[in-house]
Order: structure tokens, then C-alpha cells, then sequence
């Protein structure tokens, strides 16, 4: 496609649902990263694909979260038994030639 | 102490005014600085970068490294209500960014 693409765009849990947001990134794109922006605040990383090969995860704040990127491709934030601190929304950006092209975001709203 | 500080803000300026955003760093490592715009509930997107110290000019839009002094600005001329937008500094280093938390700007026109 002709962006990053991201859905759903909103997603309201209920405290202790999971949850699995979808990133489509620009085609051809090897690398691919995941943040979380709280509200007022920047982009905060969360982790960092190379093609399927999760090359960092440093930034994912518990065990509770989980990414994936099976065929080099579409990746998956999931988030499992979820908090009302995981409210934000979650971004996720592909970088060509240092610069990063990012989704328009998934809001998550946890009740 | 995070890599990149930058004052939240809000500013409001009325149209045409020039605007001064500011972010400071802590690495004299970092080389690459850049500038994204966030409009409300979209993605950020580049608007303009830099490698090392000095200015760099784009149409409206000025952004200048003080390496010295750690200190990254964007300046913009004739201020558009279109520039109502959050402003993010940031920098690269290997495979991370680091993104400042962003000023919010509006224009009023």
C-alpha cells in the first residue's frame, strides 16, 4: 500500500481483555518498529523488527506484551490482561533511508 | 534523564507570527536530528532533518543544531493557521529514536 496501515484505529477493553493490534508497513520495507504514545507525551519505543527477526524488545514495559512479525511483513502488538496504564495509542513505523513513516495510530481506551 | 527534552508547551501565536521551538539532548554523540509534525489523531511525519551542526532551510521552515550547546531548534516564518500542530525534535542513533514529548502549537488566524 501506499502507507503504513494500522487497524483497528480505536479499540476499547474492558480491564483483563487481550487485545492484538495489526500493522500493515509500506511494501518493502525491512524494518519495523512499534511505539506507545501516552497522551501529551512523544512516542515511546516499544520494540524493533528486522524482516521476521525481533531484533529488540527492550522498550515492551511487561510480559504482558508480545510482538510478532512472522513473514517479514504485517506485525502484531499483542497485549494480554490489560491495564488501564495500557491506555495510549500505539504506533507503528516502517524507515526507509533513516527516515520513519508512521501508521496513524491504534487508540486503546481500557476500562 | 531522557535523551530529548523539550517544553510541552501549549504555545499560541497569532498568524504570521514567527515560532521558535526548542529541544535540548543529552548525548553530544547523537549526529542526526529531526523535526516531525503530528497533527491531532494522525501519525507524526517528517517535516525536516539534520546531520551534525548548522542550519538547514525548507521553504517556511528553519532547523538549526547547536552542537556546543546541545540544543536543537525549529523556527517558523509567517505562521499559517495549517501549522496548528504538535511539534516533535528527535534523534537517531543506530536503530533508535528518540523523540522529544512534543509542543503543541496552534495559529490563530
Amino acid at each position: 500500500g501506499a502507507g503504513v496501515s494500522q487497524s483497528p484505529r480505536y479499540k476499547v477493553a474492558k480491564r483483563g481483555q487481550d487485545v492484538a493490534l495489526r500493522c500493515d508497513p509500506i511494501s518493502g520495507h525491512v524494518s519495523l518498529f512499534w511505539y506507545q504514545q501516552a497522551l501529551g507525551q512523544g512516542p515511546e519505543f516499544l520494540t524493533y523488527f528486522q524482516n521476521e527477526a525481533q531484533l529488540d524488545k527492550s522498550g515492551l514495559p511487561s510480559d504482558r506484551f508480545f510482538a510478532e512479525r512472522p513473514e517479514g511483513s504485517v506485525s502484531t502488538l499483542k497485549i494480554q490482561r490489560t491495564q488501564q496504564e495500557d491506555s495510549a495509542v500505539y504506533l507503528c513505523a516502517s524507515i526507509e533511508t533513516g527516515e520513519l513513516f508512521f501508521g496513524e495510530g491504534s487508540r486503546l481506551t481500557v476500562l | 534523564q531522557k535523551e530529548v527534552e523539550q517544553d510541552p508547551g501549549p504555545l499560541s501565536v497569532p498568524e504570521g507570527a514567527i515560532v521558535s521551538l526548542n529541544c535540548t539532548y543529552s548525548n553530544s554523540a547523537f549526529q542526526y536530528f529531526m523535526w516531525y509534525r503530528q497533527y491531532s489523531r494522525k501519525g507524526p511525519e517528517l517535516l525536516m532533518y539534520t546531520y551534525s551542526s548548522g542550519n538547514k532551510e525548507d521553504g517556511r521552515f528553519t532547523a538549526q543544531v547547536d552542537k556546543s550547546s546541545k540544543y536543537i531548534s525549529l523556527f517558523i516564518r509567517d505562521s499559517q493557521p495549517s501549522d496548528s500542530a504538535t511539534y516533535l525534535c528527535a534523534t537517531y542513533t543506530g536503530n533508535q529514536f528518540y523523540f522529544g514529548t512534543g509542543t503543541s502549537l496552534t495559529v490563530i488566524p
